[in-house]
Parts: C-alpha cells; sequence; structure tokens
C-alpha cells in the first residue's frame, strides 16, 4: 500500500545551522508532496510544497527538493531559529488524500 | 470565517459509549477530510468528501465510524461503541478540489480519551 517513510525522527541543531529532514514514498504515482509543521498542541500548518514537474522550490529559508526517479523528498531549513522547534511531517499524495511520515522532532538549541 | 472549526476540542468518554464530533470548513472549500493522530505519529487518513459525497473511506476505518456531511457543509464523525485504542485527536482539514493535492487547511482537532 501507499507509505512514506520520514527520517530523522529527531533532530537536534544549534541555532544557525541547517536541518535537513528526508522522505521516500512508496507510491509512484505520487505527484504532490507538502511539508507540515506541527506545535506542541497545536495544528499542522503547510510550511511548503512542491509538484512532481519541478525538482526543487525554495521559499526564504526553507526550501524542497524532490527527486521522482529515487521517489525521494527533502526537507531544508537553514540559519535554523529556536521558533523553527517543532514536528515536521511530510507527505505525498497523487489524488486529493495525504500520506503522512511519521515526524520529525527537530529542536533548535540558542 | 477564520479557518476550520472543531468541536468539542476535548472528550472524555467511558469504553462503550458512541461520540461524535463536529467540523465546520472554511466556507468556500468544497473538500472535507478526516484524520486521526495518535502520539508521536503522522495524521492517518481515515476518509474525505467533496460537497456532500464521501469520495473515499480508508480500509483501517472499522464499521464502527461513520462519517456525514448532509449539505455539502459542516461534517460530523461518529464512533460507535468507543474502545481504548480510539483514543486519539481527530483532525479535519478543507480545501479546495481546484487546487488539487494542496490547500489542506487543518483544524485544531477533537482530542478523544477513552477511559
Amino acid at each position: 500500500g501507499e507509505n512514506v517513510e520520514q527520517h530523522p525522527s529527531t533532530l537536534s541543531v544549534q541555532e544557525g545551522d541547517s536541518a535537513v529532514i528526508k522522505c521516500t514514498y512508496s507510491d509512484s504515482a505520487s505527484n504532490y508532496f507538502p511539508w507540515y509543521k506541527q506545535e506542541l498542541g497545536k495544528r499542522p500548518q503547510l510550511i511548503i510544497d512542491i509538484r512532481s514537474n519541478v525538482g526543487e522550490k525554495k521559499d526564504q529559508r526553507i526550501a524542497v527538493t524532490l527527486n521522482k526517479t529515487a521517489k525521494h523528498f527533502s526537507l531544508h531549513i537553514t540559519e535554523t531559529q529556536p521558533e523553527d522547534s517543532a514536528v515536521y511531517f511530510c507527505a505525498a499524495s497523487r489524488t486529493d488524500k495525504l500520506i503522512f511520515g511519521t515526524g520529525t522532532r527537530l529542536q533548535v538549541f540558542p | 470565517d477564520t479557518g476550520v472549526s472543531q468541536n468539542p476540542r476535548h472528550k472524555i468518554t467511558k469504553r462503550g459509549q458512541n461520540v461524535t464530533f463536529r467540523c465546520d470548513p472554511i466556507s468556500e472549500h468544497n473538500r472535507l477530510y478526516w484524520y486521526r493522530q495518535t502520539l508521536g505519529q503522522g495524521p492517518e487518513f481515515l476518509t474525505y468528501f467533496q460537497n456532500e459525497a464521501q469520495l473515499e473511506k480508508s480500509r483501517l476505518l472499522s464499521d464502527r465510524f461513520s462519517a456525514e456531511r448532509p449539505k455539502g457543509s459542516f461534517s460530523t464523525l461518529e464512533i460507535q461503541r468507543t474502545e481504548q485504542g480510539d483514543s486519539a485527536m481527530y483532525l479535519c482539514a478543507s480545501s479546495l478540489a481546484a487546487r488539487q493535492g494542496g490547500g489542506y487547511t487543518f483544524g485544531s482537532g477533537t482530542r478523544l480519551t477513552v477511559v
């Protein structure tokens, strides 16, 4: 069935360093890949997304890359700040149903 | 309209009781989704509607779960004969079908505890 694997499960970085989170997906027909940030006790919020006709997308300190051949996509956060601390989820979709990864808890230490 | 609204925010129920949750989506969104999230896990798809039609239902959804969206606006999710394993956060999201796979806005969720 459809599956999205995400790693690492936890990631600790020093403020100002970069953070990278990686996901792989099983359904080769997937064509939409969003990333969500979830702070403790709050709803998931979309931070960036990419479609299968694009290899990379950037929005200020956040970028996402997609390798369709390898069925990999990654989230890159540069110049991390303490407020980036949260759980990040990747997801994949080929219709409108999103299949989520298991999440990465990012901690940014000042 | 400030976003997706869910109520109640918290629900504690005894095992075997029925519970019903409500979701009010963003008014112009015609798609509505239900997800379940347990601690340390990503949201798990349950079902979704386009207008009033239920288009897909997860194979993981037992027959104790039923969802409706009678007028294509708000939706309800009912769990009958609750079990302790049903304890989770139930998230609702909405989107516009015109933006395939995009524009999901989540509600704050209903946290269910079955004791």
